[in-house]
């Protein structure tokens, strides 16, 4: 999985806690990104940073936050989570690309299974 | 705009035969179609891209063909095997300095022995 681990692997909590998920990368790479796979909807984009302390909301934020203090660390926060943020989350991670050139392949991780009671 | 619709949401294929997943696509600003496989309990995987260019893009028993006017593109799994048995993804973005991915919905593919 191309240097990226996350944790926990898979975690059970209850409605209205605060769940923290943790991406770490090895390999150097700019941009980070979280997304959450669900039956019938694929992956969607959840957050996403271009670099320390660089970060935007992707198409499926809200009750999300992310912070990234450091290249290799991206954090996911669920404020107080809900039965609907039950999931299987993944990060990513890909390298710059300038403009116009080839595209840089983006990197998955192995994934985080939340499941929210 | 930003949807990407993939087509069938499942399949099977026997061995040896040929599988197709479609998928096609609004804005036509995307520039970058990849194809993501995803085997159970792991993260998806680039298999192949393409980019609007090119009408076809071959890596061994794997095709994209890509129709830009009708806004639709292709994987094409030649000779399918048992061990291509998995979840295919396709997806699109625009080249803009990183990868913001519009993925499908996926297509669960099982290729009988």
């Amino acid at each position: 999985d191309a240097g990226i681990t996350q944790s926990p692997r898979h975690k059970v909590t209850e409605t209205g806690t605060p769940v923290t998920l943790r991406c770490h990368q090895t390999e150097n790479h700019r941009y980070m990104y979280w997304y959450r796979q669900d039956p019938g909807h694929g992956l969607r984009l959840i957050h996403y940073s271009y670099g320390v302390k660089d970060t935007d909301k992707g198409e499926v934020s809200d009750g999300y936050s992310v912070s990234r203090s450091k290249t290799e660390d991206f954090l996911l926060t669920l404020e107080s989570a809900t039965s609907s943020q039950t999931s299987v989350y993944f990060c990513a991670i890909s390298e710059f690309l300038p403009s116009g050139g080839a595209p840089y392949e983006q990197y998955f991780g192995p994934g985080t299974r939340l499941t929210v009671t | 705009q930003q949807q990407v619709k993939q087509s069938p949401q499942s399949l099977i294929v026997q061995k040896g035969g040929i599988s197709i997943i479609n998928c096609a696509y609004e804005n036509t600003a995307f520039d970058y179609f990849p194809w993501y496989q995803q085997f159970p309990g792991k993260g998806p995987a680039l298999l192949i891209a393409i980019r609007p260019d090119v009408s076809e893009k071959k890596e061994g028993r794997f095709t994209i063909s890509f129709n830009k006017s009708a806004k639709q593109f292709s994987l094409h799994i030649m000779d399918s095997q048992p061990g291509d048995s998995a979840t295919y993804f396709c997806a699109a973005s625009m080249n803009t300095g990183f990868q913001k991915l519009v993925f499908g919905t996926g297509t669960r593919l099982l290729v009988s022995p």
